[in-house]
């Protein structure tokens, strides 16, 4: 019943390299969010959208870059990854703008950069 | 600025009931939200209290005190399944959007 669906589920990357992880959802909904999550940091956000090419950041927002040219798809790119971002990645969705409907969050994909 | 503290772990036998605390500091406060995260998935969306007062679903419940900057998660008649990290939640931050403790760890022991 995946509404939501990140890819990939897992990578290694060299340092240096740009990195493209991909969110995709099947729920129409207008709000997207990327999250990471390191042990004892819980979840930082570092990017959303809040509609087709309307994106902001977030806490955590160096180094990355997102883009979302259809509403079921929004794209992070690391533009040269380091090994400080090595991280667990999830995307979440939500209807609203508030948080009292809940976020829905994909499965993560887990990126180390070596 | 923005910060939540829960405690680090919790551990609970089955059977018993276990609470887990929340407490925050942010501007424009809306509401506390509670997610559950199991090892290594995705963390699913518990409950939202906007209100002072308890909410019940099952056999998890949640309540907020905005006086006080609290609140917390019930988890009663613990199953093993319930083992897991929660994660309070609150609107905050610069960008006005969904700020996550850094989560609580609860173990349930037969």
């Amino acid at each position: 019943d995946a509404g939501i669906t990140q890819s990939p589920r897992h990578k290694v990357t060299e340092t240096g390299t740009p990195v493209t992880l991909r969110c995709h959802q099947t729920e129409n909904h207008r709000y997207m969010y990327w999250y990471r999550q390191d042990p004892g940091h819980g979840l930082r956000l570092i990017h959303y959208s809040y509609g087709v090419k309307d994106t902001d950041k977030g806490e955590v927002s160096d180094g990355y870059s997102v883009s979302r040219s259809k509403t079921e798809d929004f794209l992070l790119t690391l533009e040269s990854a380091t090994s400080s971002q090595t991280s667990v990645y999830f995307c979440a969705i939500s209807e609203s703008s508030g948080q009292g409907d809940g976020y829905t969050f994909g499965s993560g994909t887990r990126l180390t950069v070596v | 600025g923005q910060s939540l503290e829960q405690p680090s772990e919790v551990t609970a036998v089955e059977g018993a009931i276990v609470q887990i605390n929340c407490t925050y500091q942010t501007s424009g406060f809306y509401g506390l939200s509670w997610y559950q995260q199991h090892d290594g998935g995705a963390p699913t969306f518990l409950s939202y209290n906007a209100l002072d007062g308890l909410e019940e679903t099952g056999r998890f419940s949640s309540f907020l005190s905005r006086s006080d900057s609290y609140g917390y998660l019930l988890l009663q008649e613990l199953q093993m399944k319930d083992s897991a990290s929660y994660f309070c939640a609150v609107y905050g931050g610069a960008t006005n959007k969904l700020i996550f403790g850094t989560g609580t760890l609860l173990a349930v022991q037969p």
